[in-house]
This record gives structure tokens, sequence and C-alpha cells, in this order.
């Protein structure tokens, strides 16, 4: 499709266990964003990468975050020994500009992560 | 980060207009005002955008103040479809979007 595609769609993970999660953006576009958002809140800003470049890595809530795009189009967000509170939804987007301003971005589905 | 005010929900008969409200106060003036919507279980959907200049499309308008300070997205003929929280922002130095609560928007049959 033409759209952004993330996989897992569903993930179940054991407290302790490393996850990662994958976001194939839309061919061409410059920009990649990772969101987190945790049930009945607004996406809170994860990471942002220009190419393979991450320019922002503000968001990530702690060093077991990482997130890779290393040929500047599929990402990877990893996250190690996963604890109870990154239960969310993860969000990925990308657009095709990198005017500071003007940029609409598109949305996957996100992976629904459940840490048990 | 970017900060926007909007009220938590609101409520439109079907058929009917539904006017959502957003203040930007502190938004520069090269940035532009966004609009998302998400419905249930799904990645935020893109409405609309704009710098200035009132905007419109095949999804919705976008009015915004002279003073840049607040903004009006406008939902011409609301549909059952339509409930979903709508989101506004303003983008920020490396084009990251911050949401804040978003409000939730509610058609009534």
């Amino acid at each position: 499709g033409a759209g952004v595609s993330q996989s897992p769609r569903y993930k179940v993970a054991k407290r302790g266990q490393d996850v990662a999660l994958r976001c194939d953006p839309i061919s061409g576009h410059v920009s990649l964003f990772w969101y987190q958002q945790a049930l009945g809140q607004g996406p809170e800003f994860l990471t942002y990468f220009q190419n393979e470049a991450q320019l922002d890595k503000s968001g990530l809530p702690s060093d077991r975050f990482f997130a890779e795009r290393p040929e500047g189009s599929v990402s990877t967000l990893k996250i190690q020994r996963t604890q109870q509170e990154d239960s969310a939804v993860y969000l990925c987007a990308s657009s095709l500009a990198v005017d500071r301003g003007n940029t609409e971005a598109f949305f996957g589905q996100g992976t629904r992560l459940t840490v048990v | 980060d970017a900060k926007t005010t909007q009220p938590t929900s609101m409520d439109c008969a079907e058929g009917r207009a539904a006017n959502l409200p957003c203040n930007h106060s502190t938004i520069s003036g090269n940035e532009y005002v966004y609009w998302y919507r998400q419905i249930h279980s799904q990645g935020p959907q893109y409405i609309i955008h704009g710098l200035k200049n009132n905007e419109t499309n095949e999804m919705a308008s976008l009015i915004i103040t002279e003073d840049r300070k607040s903004s009006t997205l406008i939902l011409p003929h609301a549909t059952l479809r339509d409930t979903a929280v709508y989101y506004c922002m303003y983008g920020g130095a490396t084009n990251k979007l911050i949401f804040g609560t978003g409000t939730l928007l509610a058609v009534q049959p």
C-alpha cells in the first residue's frame, strides 16, 4: 500500500523482554517520527529522523529506548528490558518535506505493546 | 514545547456544522497550525493546515484569526463517522508536532 506501515500490529511481551517495532514510511519521505500513546492520552513525541540522521531524541523516556533508521527508509524502535509502564501504542509517522513549518505528516496504524 | 488549548469535549447533531476552537497564543510567525483527528484504534489522520489565510479542503475549513492566536476547524456537515478526538497543533523547530489532549467530538444521530 501507499501508506505508513507498522509491524507487528500487536505485541505482548513479558516484563524484561526486549522488543523491536518496525516502521515502513511512505517511499521518498525524508522525515520520520515515533510517538508513544498511552491509553486515553494524546500521542507523545519520542524521536525524529531526517533521512538516516536522528536529529531529536529528546522524547525517549529512558536509555532502554533506542531508535534507528540506518538507510534513511525503514526505522526500528527497540525497547530493552520492557517494563509494564512501556505498555502503549507506538505510532510512526513520515513526511515528505524538510521545510520547518509546512509539513503534513502521515501516521501508521500503530503497534499496541502490552507488557505482562 | 508548543502548547494549545482545546475544549475537552463537544457534541454536534448529525448534518449540522461542527465548529472546534483552539487557542495557540504562543505560536510564532512562521509556524503553521495543523489539525489532525484520531478515530478509535487508528493512527492520527491529517485534516488541514494553514499559516495566515483561511483554508478549505474536501474535509474541512480552517479559520485563523488575524492575530493568529486562535483558530477554528469547521466540519460543514458532520456525520457519525466524524466522531473522533480532534487535535490542534503547531510545528516546532524540528517539524515535530506536539499533541495536546484534544477535543472529543461526539456526533449525535
